[in-house]
């Protein structure tokens, strides 16, 4: 398995404003990937963070708003750009492990802007 | 295009009830992996299982069991002998390769145990 890690596990932020999220697995992995929850739904993809290149972006998201980093294989940042309250939503971090096809999510960051 | 469809919303059941989730999935892919996932009150997600498509055994790990079932494109998780703590929002998700294994979420049943 895999440990992954989040940092800030919360934040409230003005309108307007940029949060950057970060993700830390313990072990080198294939693929990472960021979702967004938003109150009371279920879990949608945002992007495959590719390591070394530009991530990979869902229908309904952008780099501008959402932009990815992935500087190596354990770590990828998310950054939520010009927030509004709609972006107020649970984001987690999620890690591929090639050997078994097992994928793990961090403990999440929940975001509230005001 | 894949999809999940978790019908069930939310269930109710007394303690020591067996409970099991649906869920149903969509997909032309003929390399596919089936999770399921926990998701209690403190919000993290909890792998539970994983299953591919070449692999229809049941499984079964403590109380929990699934069955995995290609012909009805169905693979449900049966909890038996509820607990309190089972209490929590369970998930059921696709991945096939074309999507880089990114997962595809239903949306999720909500699961009550009361004593």
């Amino acid at each position: 398995s895999a440990v992954i890690s989040q940092k800030p596990s919360r934040d409230i932020c003005q309108r307007g404003t940029s949060l950057t999220i970060q993700c830390q697995v313990d072990s080198q992995v294939t693929m990472m990937f960021w979702y967004r929850q938003q109150p009371g739904q279920s879990l949608t993809l945002i992007a495959t963070a590719n390591q070394g290149s530009e991530a990979t972006y869902e229908s309904g998201f952008v780099i501008d708003k959402f932009p990815i980093s992935r500087p190596n294989l354990t770590f990828s940042t998310l950054t939520v750009s010009n927030m509004s309250p709609e972006d107020s939503s649970i984001y987690l971090c999620s890690a591929r492990t090639s050997a078994y096809n097992e994928q793990f999510f961090g403990p999440g960051t929940r975001l509230t802007v005001l | 295009a894949q999809k999940v469809t978790q019908a069930q919303t939310e269930i109710s059941v007394v303690e020591k009830e067996d409970v099991t989730l649906d869920c149903v999935y969509e997909t032309r892919d003929t390399t596919y992996y089936l999770f399921w996932y926990k998701q209690p009150p403190s919000g993290e997600l909890v792998f539970l299982i994983r299953r591919n498509s070449f692999d229809e055994q049941n499984e079964i790990s403590g109380r929990y069991s699934w069955n995995f079932q290609k012909s009805t494109s169905s693979f449900n998780f049966t909890i038996t002998a509820s607990q309190v703590v089972d209490s929590a929002v369970y998930f059921c998700a696709l991945s096939v390769t074309d999507s880089g294994y990114a997962l595809n979420f239903g949306k999720g049943t909500s699961l009550l145990v009361t004593p």
